[in-house]
Order: structure tokens, then sequence, then C-alpha cells
């Protein structure tokens, strides 16, 4: 049982590229979340998905974007990336939005130079 | 505008003592509030989580108080170990909706 999978585990990106990031679950939960830490930040919800087929906006969506084709998958894209957008990506999921335990991913280091 | 604040930001503790983490929220519609544990290069877990109809839960070492009328709770380490060292997240939601983290405490216990 693998749980919730992200690739890359890292990766250095020069300014302008576009990058995608892989998240895969396989708990067959409904709802699915991309956040980026940042010391001293927290975590900050970029996009969430509550079930296959819609997506919604967090509280940093600027310059990312995400699709939601089946229950298993959610990328991540940015488009063009920022040095600002290097940080650390965390996917998660949960069976349903607000009561339910969110599981997260090993994360991503993203660095933009 | 920050829904869950959280602190201290960063805490020492010697080993076998009381490790105590704050949050407050503003939102009196949450009615969920879960703490998640975090250890270096790992994703967040949840810890323990408690519903406002009660005060307090306690799950081993681990206890969240909660104040309704005070809009807080917090997180008590009982005889904190090296093991514990870790960030914490307070988080709050309402049902149904996306969960709010507050800013994270680094912990780490003294040997």
């Amino acid at each position: 049982i693998a749980g919730i999978t992200q690739a890359p585990t890292s990766q250095i990106l020069a300014a302008g590229r576009r990058m995608t990031l892989r998240c895969t679950q396989d708990m067959r939960h409904n709802a699915m979340y991309w956040y980026r830490q940042d010391l001293g930040l927290g975590l900050r919800l970029i996009h969430y998905s509550n079930t296959a087929g819609t997506t919604g906006k967090g509280e940093v969506p600027d310059g990312y974007s995400v699709s939601r084709a089946n229950t298993d998958d959610f990328p991540l894209t940015l488009a063009s990336a920022v040095p600002s957008q290097t940080s650390v990506y965390f996917c998660a999921s949960s069976l349903r939005g607000g009561y339910n335990e969110q599981f997260f991913g090993p994360g991503t280091r993203l660095t933009v130079l | 505008q920050q829904q869950v604040k959280q602190s201290p930001q960063s805490l020492i503790v010697q080993k076998g003592g009381i490790s105590i983490i704050n949050c407050a929220y503003e939102n009196t519609a949450f009615d969920y509030f879960p703490w998640y544990q975090q250890f270096p290069g790992k994703g967040p877990a949840l810890l323990i989580a408690i519903r406002p109809d009660v005060s307090e839960k306690k799950e081993g070492r681990f206890t969240i108080s909660f104040n309704k009328s005070a809009k807080q709770f917090s997180l008590h380490i009982m005889d904190s170990q090296p093991g514990d060292s870790a960030t914490y997240f307070c988080a709050a939601s309402r049902r149904d909706d996306k969960i709010i983290f507050g800013k994270g405490t680094r912990l780490h216990i003294l040997p």
C-alpha cells in the first residue's frame, strides 16, 4: 500500500520553465490538496479538489494550475516558474473534507533559479 | 487574514519536561481541531484531534485542551522525549470544508 506518492523528490528549475509536479493516491479518497511549505509561513493551500472533475483555489493559487481527471491523480503545474515558487510542495488527500484526516505525501523540494 | 494563530514559533524543552503549544482561532464556525506532527524530510501526519463538545482529549502523552469561550486550544506533551522533536501544526475546520493550518511550532527536546 503506497498511500500517496509524489514525483519528483526534488528538482532544480530555471526561471521561466514549465514544471508539473505529480501526485497519485491509491486510497480512493475523494478530496486532494496541494500545499506549499515555507519556513515561518507554515502550510499554505494552493489548490484543492473535492472530487474528480472539480477543482478550487486555495490561499495562494497564483502561478499554479491543477487538474483532476480521475480519482487517483492530481498534478500541479507551474506554467512559468519564478524564484518565489522555490518551496517544498506537499500533496495530500482525505476521504472528504473537513473532519477527515488528511494523508500527506513525502513532498517535492523545488528550487527555481 | 490569519484564521489560526499558533505560538510559539519554536520551543526548546528538556527531556522529561512538558511541552506546550498554543493556538487561537477566529471563526466560531470551526468545529474540528486537529494537530499534525511533521518530522524532518517527511510530510505531516495527524497526531490527535478534538471536537468542541469536550474540553480535553488525551492520547498517551499527548493532550489537547480546548477553551471554546476563549477560542483557544493547546497541545501538551507530557514527559517530552527527544523522539518528539518535530514541527507541530494546529489546525481548524468545519464539516466538508478545507482545513486551515497554523504556521507551525518547531519543537526540540534536549536529551
